[in-house]
């Protein structure tokens, strides 16, 4: 079975300063794994995935995430906040084999001027 | 170019009424998803259409929910004799093949009274 875990529901950062939102997965095989926005009433926007390749992957609106296997983690990052980036985060994963995706439950980040 | 397209917005019903949700996805999108995202939830699958392949229906709640795609483009979201507990956003997403991002429709919102 496919889990992904957020394990912080609210993330509060101050603009300009850097931020990490956390994800660990936890799926058979080698993992698919990607992280999408969601802002108001909206639905979600991808940002970036991890297939295979450098661990470090870069994604839109400068953020980027970096793959660690041994700890099983798909951290989400971007070196200076901006007020805009204000919104609900989700990690996704699945196995090579799998079909659909298992998502995470969300981490709020909000960034205060 | 367009986006994946869901309809209503919105739907307020009365509990023990049926319900359509109707997606249309970006053209040429041979994946189809339907997720349901209730209050503080993460995006819990539904079900999954892949071309002309059967149906992954693994994540259908209960037999009150069905779902099906005409032609291998629209697909209609069936709720029967909906519960309070329907009450959710409901998320359609397309991609052009498994391995690539899901691009999500912004949802209908369902209110059930």
């Amino acid at each position: 079975a496919q889990s992904v875990a957020q394990p912080e529901d609210q993330v509060n950062v101050a603009e300009g300063n850097p931020l990490t939102v956390k994800c660990t997965y936890s799926v058979s095989g080698n993992p698919y794994l990607f992280w999408y926005v969601q802002y108001p009433n909206r639905g979600l926007q991808f940002l970036l995935k991890y297939i295979t390749g450098d661990n470090l992957v870069k994604g839109s609106y400068g953020f980027e995430a970096e793959f660690n296997k041994s700890q099983t983690s798909f951290h989400l990052k971007k070196p200076s906040a901006l007020v805009s980036d204000s919104a609900l985060y989700f990690c996704a994963a699945r196995s090579g084999s799998a079909r659909q995706l298992t998502f995470g439950s969300g981490t709020q980040l909000t960034v205060l001027p | 170019g367009a986006g994946v397209s869901q309809s209503p917005s919105n739907k307020v019903t009365e509990k023990g009424k049926d319900v359509e949700l109707r997606c249309d996805p970006i053209s040429g999108h041979t994946a189809l998803y339907w997720y349901r995202q209730s209050l503080g939830q993460g995006l819990e699958f539904l079900i999954y259409f892949q071309g002309n392949s059967a149906p992954d229906k693994s994540g259908l709640p209960s037999d009150r929910f069905s779902a099906e795609r005409t032609g291998g483009s629209v697909s209609t979201l069936t709720i029967q004799r909906t519960q309070q507990e329907d009450s959710a956003v409901y998320l359609c997403a397309s991609s052009p093949q498994v391995d690539k991002p899901q691009h999500f429709g912004d949802g209908t919102r369902l209110s059930i009274l």
